[in-house]
Order: structure tokens, then sequence, then C-alpha cells
């Protein structure tokens, strides 16, 4: 069974602090690693897709890393626009759904 | 157009009424989905349409009724809901069905609450 979990729960950091949230996975067959931003009240949207290990992709402020095990997704200089929870799923070669981790949330104070 | 329309936005329901939720996308997704999110806590896959078929029910219970009328529109009907029920159901769509590295596009949900 995949299994993702996210760390920390939740992140208090000050604006311009830098810092990391991470998605420890274990999947059977790594079809794409997703990273996805949610506001309160709202559906998840979506930042990224990793496929291999290696991969690196970024956007804005944002960046996200993969290995084998893990997940990384840096944020640089975070202002108060950047609060929200984000959220790490796996989707496996086994034509199973979407597995979700319980998500970070983040909060940029001024 | 690359959205995810969910309507309403809010709800509000009695145990003994029936209501439906709304979902569009004209992105030409073959794939579209149900889900359900209780604070602090990540989406629950509830059901899968894929080609306009019901491919995938997790085992939820028979209060929810999807319906696919077509490519473009997925329904949720309700009835006799829970307040355990209350929740933000989160609609979702995709280019083809999951286990293919593909990514979901969200609505902004519906913030259903039963009193």
């Amino acid at each position: 069974e995949d299994q993702v979990t996210q760390s920390p729960e939740a992140l208090r950091l000050q604006e311009g602090e830098s810092s990391s949230l991470n998605c420890s996975y274990t999947v059977s067959g790594l079809r794409g690693l997703f990273w996805y931003r949610q506001d309160p009240g709202k559906g998840p949207e979506f930042l990224f897709t990793l496929y291999s290990a290696g991969e690196e992709k970024e956007k804005e402020r944002l960046k996200a890393t993969l290995t084998k095990k893990e997940s990384f997704l840096h944020i640089t200089a975070p202002k108060p626009e950047d609060s929200a929870t984000y959220l790490c799923a796996v989707d496996n070669n086994a034509g199973n759904m979407l597995t979700f981790g319980g998500g970070t949330r983040l909060m940029v104070k001024p | 157009d690359t959205e995810v329309t969910q309507t309403p936005k809010h709800l509000v329901m009695g145990m003994t009424n029936k209501k439906s939720l709304k979902c569009e996308q004209h992105m030409g997704h073959r794939a579209m989905y149900w889900y359900k999110q209780k604070a602090k806590k990540p989406p629950e896959l509830m059901f899968v349409y894929s080609y306009e078929k019901l491919s995938i029910n997790e085992s939820v219970p028979s209060r929810f009724s999807p319906e696919c009328p077509n490519s473009s529109l997925l329904n949720l009907h309700l009835h006799a809901l829970q307040p355990e029920d209350s929740a933000l159901y989160l609609c979702a769509s995709s280019q083809t069905p999951q286990g293919r590295g593909e990514k979901l596009f969200f609505g902004s949900g519906t913030q259903l609450s039963v009193l």
C-alpha cells in the first residue's frame, strides 16, 4: 500500500525566512509526485509534477526536488501570501488513485 | 478554459432534504472525480468517472449518489445526510484516468453543512 507522510504538520516562518517542507513516500512504481497548494475553503491548486529522482522544478519562490524516497518543497524568502496548506500526492503505475499526504500548514508572518 | 466550476459554493441542508452538487469542466477531460475533505485533513476519494462511466466507488454510503450526464458534467445527489457528512466537497478532472502520472484540476469546492 502506498504511503505519503508530510512534515512538519505546521510551520511558522517570518517573512523572508527560507525553509523546506518534506514529503516522504513509499509507492509501488512511481508514476508522478505532485505538489498542490490549498487555501482555506478552496480546492487544491496544482504546483508541480515530478517524475523521476533528481528532477527539480521551480516557480517563483518555490522549488520542488525529488529523490527515490522523498520530495522537498523549498520556499525561498517567503511572503505572507505564501501562507497556505501544501499537499503532496503520489500516483503509482498500478492504476490506483492518488495517495495524499496529510499536508503542511505554512504560516508566514510579516 | 482551464477551470473546474462547482456550484453552489456553500450549502446548508437538513437531514431530510434532497440537494445536488454540480461540477462542470470544458477542458475535454475524460475522467472526473468527487472528493470529500474534512477540516485539516487531505482530500478523500469518493467516486471516479472514467469516460462517463462509474469506475470507482470507494464504499461511499448510498445517501451519496453520483451522476455523469455527459463528458463535461458531474453531479452529486445528496439525500438523508448526517451531520458528520458536513465537509468541503471537491470535484476534480484529469485528461485520462489516474495511474498515468497526470495532474488533477480541482474546483473550488462546495462547503456543505448538514444540520
